[in-house]
């Protein structure tokens, strides 16, 4: 059984670009979130799916967009690059209802 | 909003020497969650608690949620180097968005 899963595992862009993460659930997981986690501090809250909706939203601009699939897996898009989104994108999955949230391996992206 | 500070940031320990780190709150939470994330990988999760109280162990490590709900604390006993990486608290306000603490990030001398 495959935990999360989330492609790529890094990624290099300039200011103003544009990127697309993507994550796969864990099997039997419909709800998706996504976190920021800066070097040196814990992960921040972007946003949550379920049943293809965004539920709920951390405190973080327009830019940060996502969606989710029918098949529960999610993307997260990011416009307009800044030098401050370089980070680690952690995708988490967990069942509608469940407390236990499991975190893939996370996508490092560095903007120059 | 609701924040929680964890201390120490960094504690270094010598193998088989205790290890404590503790999360506290301003205010009431309605539950609080224990991860742990090794050096260059992702966090995992831990435990949960929810009741005023609660103390819960898994093997060498207890967590403790305290009475009044504003605080809880991860101790680990007889420390290896397998213990090695930071531990995040973190809750889900009324609002269900989790927050997470800044960690404390354990190292293990052998």
């Amino acid at each position: 059984d495959a935990g999360v899963t989330q492609s790529p595992t890094h990624l290099i862009k300039t200011r103003g670009q544009q990127v697309t993460l993507r994550c796969s659930p864990k099997s039997g997981h419909d709800t998706v979130s996504w976190y920021q986690q800066a070097l040196g501090q814990g992960p921040q809250f972007i946003f949550q799916y379920y049943e293809e909706e965004e539920r709920q939203r951390g405190n973080f601009p327009d830019r940060f967009s996502g969606h989710q699939f029918p098949n529960y897996s999610s993307e997260l898009n990011v416009n307009a690059l800044l030098l401050g989104d370089s980070a680690l994108y952690l995708c988490a999955s967990r069942r509608g209802g469940g407390n236990e949230q499991f975190f893939g391996p996370g996508t490092r992206l560095t903007v120059l | 909003g609701q924040q929680v500070m964890q201390i120490p940031q960094y504690q270094h320990v010598q193998e088989g020497e205790d290890f404590t780190t503790y999360c506290n709150s301003s205010t009431t939470l309605s539950n609080i969650q224990w991860y742990k994330q090794r050096p260059g990988g992702h966090p995992v999760f831990l435990i949960q608690l929810v009741k005023s109280g609660e103390v819960k162990k898994q093997k060498r490590l207890t967590f403790q949620f305290g009475e009044a709900k504003k605080n809880s604390s991860l101790h680990i006993t007889a420390t290896q180097t397998t213990d090695v990486g930071t531990y995040f608290c973190a809750f889900s306000g009324g609002s269900y968005i989790p927050t997470f603490g800044r960690g404390t990030s354990l190292i293990v001398h052998p």
